[in-house]
C-alpha cells in the first residue's frame, strides 16, 4: 500500500534558523511527490513538487525539497526561516493506484517559527 | 496561474438541511476534480474523484447518497451534503488537475461546514 509519513507532529525553529520538515514515502514505481502549505481555514498552497531530474527542487518562497531514492524521503528545507512560514505544511504523493490518480498526503506537520 | 475558487467559505446549517459546495477551476478545464474531507488536526482524506460528464468515484466508506457530487462541466463540481448531521461538520477542500497526471493539483480554499 501507498503512504506517506511525516514523522514530526510539530517543528520548532527560531527565526532566521534553517528549517527541514521530514517527510518518508512508500510507493509502487516511481514516485510524484508533493509539498503543499495550509494556513489556518484555508485550502492548500502548493510550494513544489518532484517528478524526475536533480534530486533538489527548489519551490516557491525560498523553499526546497532534496528526493532522496534510497531512504525513501524528501524532506522539506528552507535556509533561513521567517515568522510567516508558520503554518501547516502536508507532504503529498499520487495515488498510482486509485482512480484518477489523486493524492495520498502525509498527517501534516505544524512549523512554528519563533521571532 | 490556476486558480480553484470554493465557495462558500463557511456555512451553518441545521441538522437534516443540505448544503452544497461549489468548486470552480476559474482560469483553466479540470477534466477531474477530487474533494477531500480534514477533520481538526488531521489530514486530508480523499473522498471522491469526480470527472466531468460521468459518476464520481467514492472512496470506501463514503457514502455516495450522503455526499452528492456533480460535475456538469470542466470549470465546475458541487458537492451536496444531504440531510446533514453534527458529525458532517468538517472542513471540506475540492482540488482540480490542470492537465496530465504528474502536474500539481490546484486547492480551493476550503468550506467550514458547522452542523447545528
Amino acid at each position: 500500500a501507498q503512504s506517506v509519513a511525516q514523522p514530526e507532529d510539530q517543528v520548532n525553529v527560531a527565526e532566521g534558523n534553517p528549517l527541514t520538515v521530514k517527510c518518508t514515502y512508500s510507493v509502487s514505481g516511481n514516485p510524484y511527490l508533493f509539498w503543499y502549505v495550509q494556513y489556518p481555514n484555508r485550502g492548500l498552497q502548493f510550494l513544489l513538487k518532484y517528478i524526475t531530474g536533480d534530486n533538489l527542487v527548489k519551490g516557491s518562497y525560498g523553499f526546497e525539497a532534496e528526493f532522496n531514492k534510497s531512504q525513501t524521503s524528501f524532506h522539506l528545507k528552507k535556509p533561513s526561516a521567517l515568522v510567516s512560514d508558520s503554518a501547516l505544511y502536508f507532504c503529498a504523493v499520487r495515488d498510482s493506484e486509485g482512480q484518477g490518480f489523486s493524492f495520498i498526503f502525509g498527517k501534516g506537520t505544524r512549523l512554528l517559527v519563533k521571532p | 496561474g490556476a486558480v480553484v475558487s470554493q465557495h462558500p467559505s463557511r456555512v451553518i446549517c441545521k441538522s437534516g438541511t443540505s448544503v452544497k459546495i461549489e468548486c470552480r477551476s476559474l482560469d483553466f478545464q479540470a477534466t477531474t476534480m477530487f474533494w477531500y474531507r480534514q477533520f481538526p488536526k488531521q489530514s486530508l482524506m480523499l473522498m471522491a474523484t469526480s470527472n466531468e460528464g460521468s459518476k464520481a468515484t467514492y472512496e470506501q466508506g463514503v457514502e455516495k447518497d450522503k455526499f452528492l457530487i456533480n460535475h456538469a462541466s470542466l470549470t465546475l463540481s458541487t458537492l451536496t451534503v444531504t440531510s446533514a448531521h453534527p458529525e458532517d461538520s468538517s472542513f471540506y477542500i475540492c482540488s482540480a488537475r490542470k492537465g496530465a497526471l504528474n502536474t500539481e493539483a490546484f486547492f480551493g480554499q476550503g468550506t467550514r461546514l458547522t452542523v447545528v
